[in-house]
């Protein structure tokens, strides 16, 4: 089993560009996770999708932020504008629905905003 | 709310040394927790979990951690730690019929040769 696979590992990117990261779950799980970690906030979760529906995107910081589940074996989170506070490693994370399962975690995207 | 705390920002300690991690948690109802430790530059991974039954639950690396509810803590043991052990380990908590998990802060461990 691959893992939950991110792309593109690192992002360079400058203030007002549209930034798009993936990630590919996990075979058969059915929830997947979009996370941020800054040295500030620590570990935030910021939406998940159930099925491919989106069900809690309480985490999404504002309307830059975006993601989609267009099926079961790929998501995207977007940014557009970026910016320097944006700059952070966002993760993905993905599940089975058979009660509390444990979540897997991808290697991460490390963005940086200038 | 469900909410985790994890005291000790950094921890340093010797090779060989014995280790323990704090975790509190709040959640109303029985927890489901986890640990989950990050090298530099990966992802988190799984150390180990508790969801019911025997409260000293063993994970991979020779961890372990025991859940008291009286305490409501969930901490983390090791009984000698190796210098490959330095990461920053977090602790989870997530609700029993939910999706959702609450990390703690982190603590980052540092061991000296």
């Amino acid at each position: 089993d691959a893992g939950v696979i991110q792309s593109p590992r690192h992002e360079v990117t400058e203030m007002g560009q549209e930034v798009t990261l993936r990630c590919k779950p996990i075979s058969g799980h059915n929830s997947l996770f979009w996370y941020r970690q800054t040295m500030m906030r620590g570990l935030e979760l910021l939406i998940y999708f159930n099925n491919n529906v989106p069900i809690d995107d309480s985490g999404m910081p504002e309307d830059r932020f975006s993601a989609k589940m267009p099926n079961a074996s790929f998501s995207t989170l977007k940014i557009q504008p970026s910016e320097p506070r944006d700059s952070a490693v966002y993760f993905c994370a993905s599940r089975t629905n058979l009660g509390q399962e444990t979540q897997y975690f991808g290697p991460g995207t490390r963005l940086l905003v200038l | 709310a469900q909410s985790v705390t994890q005291p000790d920002i950094h921890i340093t300690v010797s090779e060989g040394a014995s280790l323990e991690l704090r975790c509190n948690y709040s959640y109303g109802a029985t927890p489901y927790l986890f640990w989950y430790v990050q090298s530099p530059g990966q992802g988190l991974q799984l150390l180990l979990k508790y969801f019911s039954g025997d409260t000293l639950v063993q994970g991979i690396k020779g961890f372990e951690a025991e859940f008291k509810r009286s305490q409501s803590s969930f901490n983390l043991r090791k009984p000698s730690v190796h210098w490959s052990d330095a990461a920053e380990y977090f602790c989870a908590v997530g609700a029993a019929a939910g999706n959702m998990l609450t990390f703690g802060g982190g603590t980052r461990l540092m061991v000296k040769p």
